[in-house]
């Protein structure tokens, strides 16, 4: 098992471009979540999804949006980059009903210049 | 609002001595606590979990519960410098999501 996979693994942005962090896992779980970690901090939720079709907004939700079409994939979208979206973000994935852990994926370091 | 409250340290021990990591929460009905360790610009690694009160112990790693005064901790024995990382409490409580704490840094000095 490859676990949960992120790509690109690090990306520079012009303000005001967009683009889409990829995040898939290969252990049939149910739940999936996107974070942030800014320098320094803890991590924030940004979104996250229960199932297949199924998406509901974290913490700190503007500036994103997500879409999940399958189980094994949950694609972050930056629409128009701000400087305030430079962060390191990441994706985990849990069986929420079994054990409930989360397990993350290596990040996506992003700067928007 | 659920919260988990960790001290943001830094807390510094020798090698060889014991660390003592702390977490509370605030939600009575939580099921589940995790602990994590973050290596800096990595992603968090899960090292230990527990569900029930009392000890679980795991190598140089203990986990202790305690439900009735909502507080989880995690022992390191024999520290390493290679323990030297930022240590993530996480708690579950039905909600769907984990809450996470801050996170304690913690340096293990040779």
């Amino acid at each position: 098992n490859a676990g949960v996979t992120q790509t690109p693994k690090f990306r520079i942005l012009k303000i005001g471009q967009s683009m889409t962090l990829q995040c898939t896992q290969d252990m049939n779980h149910n739940y999936m979540y996107w974070y942030r970690q800014d320098p320094g901090m803890g991590l924030k939720l940004i979104y996250y999804s229960v199932g297949a079709g199924i998406t509901d907004k974290g913490e700190v939700p503007n500036g994103y949006n997500v879409s999940r079409s399958t189980t094994e994939d949950f694609p972050l979208r930056l629409e128009l980059a701000a400087p305030s979206q430079t962060s390191v973000y990441f994706c985990a994935s849990s069986y929420v009903g079994r054990n409930n852990e989360q397990f993350f994926g290596p990040g996506t370091r992003l700067t928007v210049l | 609002q659920k919260e988990v409250e960790q001290n943001s340290g830094p807390l510094s021990v020798p090698e060889g001595a014991i660390a003592s990591l702390n977490c509370t929460y605030s939600d009575r009905g939580s099921q589940s606590f995790f602990w994590y360790r973050q290596y800096s610009g990595k992603s968090p690694e899960l090292i230990m979990f527990i569900y029930s009160n009392g000890d679980k112990e795991d190598g140089r790693f203990t986990a202790q519960l305690n439900k009735a005064s909502q507080y989880v901790s995690l022992l390191i024995r024999d520290s390493q410098p290679s323990d030297s990382a930022t240590y993530l409490c996480a708690v579950f409580g039905g909600s769907e999501k984990l809450v996470f704490g801050k996170g304690t840094k913690l340096t293990v000095n040779p």
